[in-house]
């Protein structure tokens, strides 16, 4: 059983185009993650939700926008894509703070 | 602001070996944790170690907290080649803002 899954593992567009990310865990946990990694695999927070609710909203340009349709799920839809948006973006569930569980990762490049 | 900053970078090893981490932070903290990351996929949580506990033992892993240092390190005994991956450290903030901060992370490699 997945505990946390994200769609589509791999996603290469080109500049200017929209996309989606989707999210999704099966653990019943409260508070749902996005974060990116960069090609040095730094990690960094982007958006936290706990209950459907915003909670962590790091300094990320406004074309990313995560939505979250219920406990359950967490999107990431990214308008107008950059060269510099290409990078590994890893879903992650927890209950609070305690240990996150990962999804596999989507890869997105942008050329 | 990024916490967590691992100590060495990469570290090469032979089967059977230890393999020794360190990690700083900070800012007080309510619990550290590591992961681990193998090529390609998503973090896995390892172990975690609350503020007020020093030593905490997991299998083959363990890992010590040093809140006056601000420090944790992560042994792995006897080493696999599948222990072969990139190790994370991450910190719970005290400040109750209900997130991780990661660091660096390390990249381990163990040679058959």
């Amino acid at each position: 059983d997945t505990a946390v899954s994200q769609t589509p593992k791999y996603l290469v567009t080109q500049m200017g185009n929209d996309k989606s990310i989707k999210c999704e865990q099966n653990l019943g946990h409260d508070t749902m993650y996005w974060y990116k990694q960069d090609s040095k695999k730094f990690l960094k927070i982007m958006f936290s939700y706990n209950n459907k609710e915003l909670i962590i909203n790091e300094t990320v340009p406004n074309r990313f926008s995560p939505k979250s349709p219920d406990k359950a799920h967490l999107n990431l839809h990214i308008n107008s894509l950059e060269l510099g948006d290409s990078a590994v973006y890893f879903c992650a569930s927890s209950n609070r703070a305690y240990e996150q569980y990962f999804g596999p990762g989507t890869r997105l490049t942008v050329t | 602001s990024q916490q967590g900053e691992e100590d060495p970078q990469a570290l090469s090893i032979q089967e059977g070996e230890n393999a020794t981490m360190n990690c700083s932070y900070k800012t007080s903290i309510n619990n550290l944790q590591w992961y681990r990351q193998n090529s390609g996929r998503g973090l896995v949580h390892l172990i975690l170690i609350r503020s007020n506990e020093r030593e905490k033992h997991s299998g083959r892993l363990r890992v010590t907290l040093d809140t006056s240092k601000k420090s944790s390190s992560l042994l792995i005994t006897a080493s696999r080649a599948a222990d072969t991956a990139s190790y994370f450290c991450a910190t719970d903030s005290s400040y109750g803002n209900n997130r991780l901060a990661f660091g660096k992370g390390n990249q381990v490699v163990v040679i058959p």
